[in-house]
């Protein structure tokens, strides 16, 4: 069975930092594109982050550049999201996923249950 | 930006009926386009790729079809558990989603 649990979400003042991670078992993570997508309260869902198999092709949502930072461990089977400057705007629930297709195009094949980050004073 | 735009926002429909959720982009995707179920307090979940092949262990109740612009996602004998906002998703360049439709049962 696929699982992806993350871990991390919490409360953290603007322009402040967070760390996500996310252990995956049940498939070949070290044979995986993973992504971060992620879901504002109450709102549609947004691509955030990609990185391939090896971790050496990374890509990331305009807004979120400069600002997180996606690496994995193949040796651990995990996924991370480090988040720093975080903004009100990055309020929401971000999901790991298991994406699956090629490097010309990506779809979302497994998701995680999803860490709430709220950003808030 | 490719905008995905969907349609109708809500959509009741009776069990045992049909359900048809539109999709549509803002230019040519081919087939690259991907559908979700979201249920209530859950995470997303695949339900088709390709814009019309079925994820794994999907009902043969959930079809897809379409491609350029336009997609639709076909629902049949609807049961209670189909209630959810269900979203498409082109990954032709980088990566949007439509803004939902959302699946009542009459």
């Amino acid at each position: 069975e696929v699982q992806l649990v993350e871990s991390g979400g919490g409360l953290v003042q603007p322009g402040g930092s967070l760390r996500l991670s996310c252990a995956a078992s049940g498939f070949s993570f070290s044979s995986s594109w993973m992504s971060w997508v992620r879901q504002a309260p109450g709102k549609g869902l947004e691509w955030v982050a990609n990185i391939r198999q090896n971790g050496r092709a990374i890509y990331y949502l305009d807004s979120v550049k400069g600002r997180f930072t996606i690496s994995r461990d193949n040796g651990k089977s995990s996924l991370y999201l480090q988040m720093n400057n975080l903004r009100a705007e990055d309020t929401a629930v971000y999901y790991c996923v298991w994406a699956e297709g090629t490097s010309s195009g990506l779809y979302f094949q497994q998701w995680g249950q999803g860490a709430l980050v709220t950003v808030s004073s | 930006e490719i905008m995905m735009t969907q349609s109708p926002a809500t959509l009741s429909v009776s069990p045992g009926e049909t359900a048809t959720l539109s999709c549509w982009a803002s230019q040519n995707i081919g087939s690259t386009l991907a559908w979700y179920q979201q249920r209530p307090g859950r995470a997303p979940r695949l339900l088709i790729y390709g814009a019309s092949t079925r994820a794994t262990g999907i009902p043969a109740r959930f079809s897809g079809s379409g491609s350029g612009t336009d997609f639709t996602l076909t629902i049949s004998s609807l049961q209670s558990e189909d209630v959810a906002v269900y979203y498409c998703q082109q990954y032709s360049f980088w990566y949007t989603f439509g803004q939902g439709t959302k699946l009542e049962i009459k």
